[in-house]
C-alpha cells in the first residue's frame, strides 16, 4: 500500500468536473509538507501539473487546481477534455519515509 | 532548457547489480540550491521514490530499499548514478532520474523527468 491514498480510478464525461483525493497522515500532508501533482500520458514519463499545493507551472491549463486541506489535498479538473485521460500522481514529503507517492488514479473520459 | 537522460543496461542478473547514470544538460548538479532524484515504476503499477542526492554528496534514500541502494553526484561530468545492489525481479522497472526543486527538502517537487529506462532483472 502507498503511504498516500489515491482512488483507483475515476471516471467524467467531456466537460464535466472529477477530483481526486489523496489522503496522507499526521507525519506527510498533515505535519505541513506541500502536496504535488503530475499527470502521467500513456508510454511516457511523469509531468508536474500542480507544485506547493495549488500553483501551476507555466503552460498547464488553468482547468488543473489542487488544494489541500488537513491530511488530504484534491486535485479537481474542469472542463473535461479527452486529452486528459491519464494517470494522476499524488506526492508529498514524509518526515520518516522522506519521498511518497499516491498509488495512482486512473482518469478516464468517458 | 533543463533535460535529463538515463542510461544503463536494459537486463541485469538477479543478485548482481544495477547501475544507471542521470546526465544532465542545461542546469548544474553543483547548483546547491537542488536535490537530484531517482524514481521508478514497475511495470502497470505506482510510483516510488528511491533516492535522492545533493551536490555535496549527502544522500537520503527508500529505508523499504534498506541498505541497497547508493547514489552518487560527478560534477566533473554533471551527471549523478543510481546503484542497486542484490537485485530481484521485484526490481524490475522503469526508472527515472528527476530534479527536485529544493535546498531545504531532499524531496520536493520532481520537474523534469528523465525519459526513464526500462531495466529488467532476469536469468
Amino acid at each position: 500500500q502507498s503511504v498516500l491514498t489515491q482512488p483507483p480510478s475515476v471516471s467524467g464525461a467531456p466537460g464535466q468536473r472529477v477530483t481526486i483525493s489523496c489522503t496522507g497522515s499526521s507525519s506527510n500532508i498533515g505535519a505541513g509538507y506541500d502536496v504535488h501533482w503530475y499527470q502521467q500520458l500513456p508510454g511516457t514519463a511523469p509531468k508536474l501539473l500542480i507544485y506547493g499545493n495549488n500553483n501551476r507551472p507555466s503552460g498547464v491549463p488553468d482547468r488543473f487546481s489542487g488544494s489541500k486541506s488537513g491530511t488530504s489535498a484534491s486535485l479537481a479538473i474542469t472542463g473535461l477534455q479527452p486529452e486528459d485521460e491519464a494517470d494522476y500522481y499524488c506526492q508529498s514529503y514524509d518526515i520518516i519515509l522522506n519521498g511518497v507517492f499516491g498509488g495512482g488514479t486512473k482518469l478516464t473520459v468517458l | 532548457q533543463l533535460q535529463l537522460q538515463e542510461s544503463g543496461p536494459g537486463l541485469v542478473k538477479p543478485s548482481e547489480t544495477l547501475s544507471l547514470t542521470c546526465s544532465v544538460s542545461g542546469a548544474s548538479v553543483a547548483d546547491s540550491t537542488l536535490y537530484w532524484g531517482w524514481i521508478r515504476q514497475p511495470p502497470g503499477k505506482g510510483l516510488e521514490w528511491v533516492g535522492s542526492i545533493y551536490y555535496s554528496g549527502t544522500t537520503y534514500h527508500n529505508p523499504s530499499l534498506k541498505s541497497r541502494v547508493t547514489i552518487s553526484v560527478d560534477t566533473s561530468k554533471n551527471q549523478f548514478s543510481l546503484n542497486l545492489r542484490s537485485v530481484t525481479a521485484a526490481d524490475t522497472a522503469v526508472y527515472y532520474c528527476a530534479r527536485s526543486n529544493s535546498r531545504v527538502l531532499p524531496v520536493a517537487r520532481f520537474d523534469p523527468w528523465g525519459q526513464g529506462t526500462l531495466v529488467t532483472v532476469s536469468s
